[in-house]
């Protein structure tokens, strides 16, 4: 079974670059995937960010973009500020069905 | 403006079920599917599968089959969730969550279901 693959943990200094990851333990992600990346913060639902690898969805900040990057999807977030501390969670459609990544827990410090 | 709205916490003693409402507005009902989508305590978003509002056809993902029912009102706009022979690992923060052609783009706040004696 294939497994939706992205980094437990990573830090960010405020002010910085930060490019979270969202693989395929067997094959590529492409647009054909329709990768979308939702932020949750503890106690909170998830907000969606990014949809269709690049799209994002109203009220969200252009420090957030999305693209294909090798044989992954990324989410990029640029001058990351505190209130950026979150878990990231992506999906993939696979045909099936919809499948989350672990999500990556994102540290701002 | 789009709003899915749970119903509340909910505790249960094993072996009981539970139903999990997810009452949506501002839009037309059977024109989105619903998706449902369970996180367990301090674990990772999981999805459970959706119903399609249109037929009322629901999909089970791998996992949630048997005992996880999706079940539709559409005179009331509403999705539900039914579990039933709760178990202990049923413990969860449940969300319904509406797609708009393969990305989820409303969720409801969720609903936290405790499975305990």
């Amino acid at each position: 079974q294939t497994v939706v693959t992205q980094e437990p943990s990573f830090s960010v200094s405020p002010g910085g670059t930060v490019t979270l990851t969202c693989g395929l333990t067997s094959g590529s992600v492409s647009a054909s995937y329709y990768p979308s990346w939702y932020q949750q913060t503890p106690g909170q639902a998830p907000r969606t960010l990014i949809y269709s690898t690049n799209t994002r969805s109203s009220g969200v900040p252009d420090r957030f973009s999305g693209s294909i990057l090798g044989n992954k999807a990324a989410l990029t977030i640029t001058g990351a500020q505190a209130d950026d501390e979150s878990d990231y969670y992506c999906v993939l459609y696979m045909g099936s069905g919809m499948v989350f990544g672990g999500g990556t827990k994102l540290t701002v410090l | 403006q789009v709003q899915l709205v749970q119903s509340g916490s909910d505790l249960k003693k094993p072996g009981a079920s539970v139903k999990v409402s997810c009452k949506a507005s501002g839009y037309t009902f059977t024109n989105y599917a619903m998706h449902w989508v369970r996180q367990a305590p301090g674990q990772g978003l999981e999805w459970m599968g959706w119903i399609n509002t249109n037929t009322g056809n629901p999909t089970y993902a791998q996992g949630f089959t048997g005992r996880f029912v999706f079940s539709l009102d559409t005179s009331v706009s509403t999705a539900y969730l039914q579990i039933s022979s709760l178990k202990a690992e049923d413990t969860a923060v449940y969300y319904c969550a509406r797609e708009s052609v393969w990305y989820f783009d409303f969720w409801g706040r969720g609903t936290l279901v405790t499975v305990s004696s």
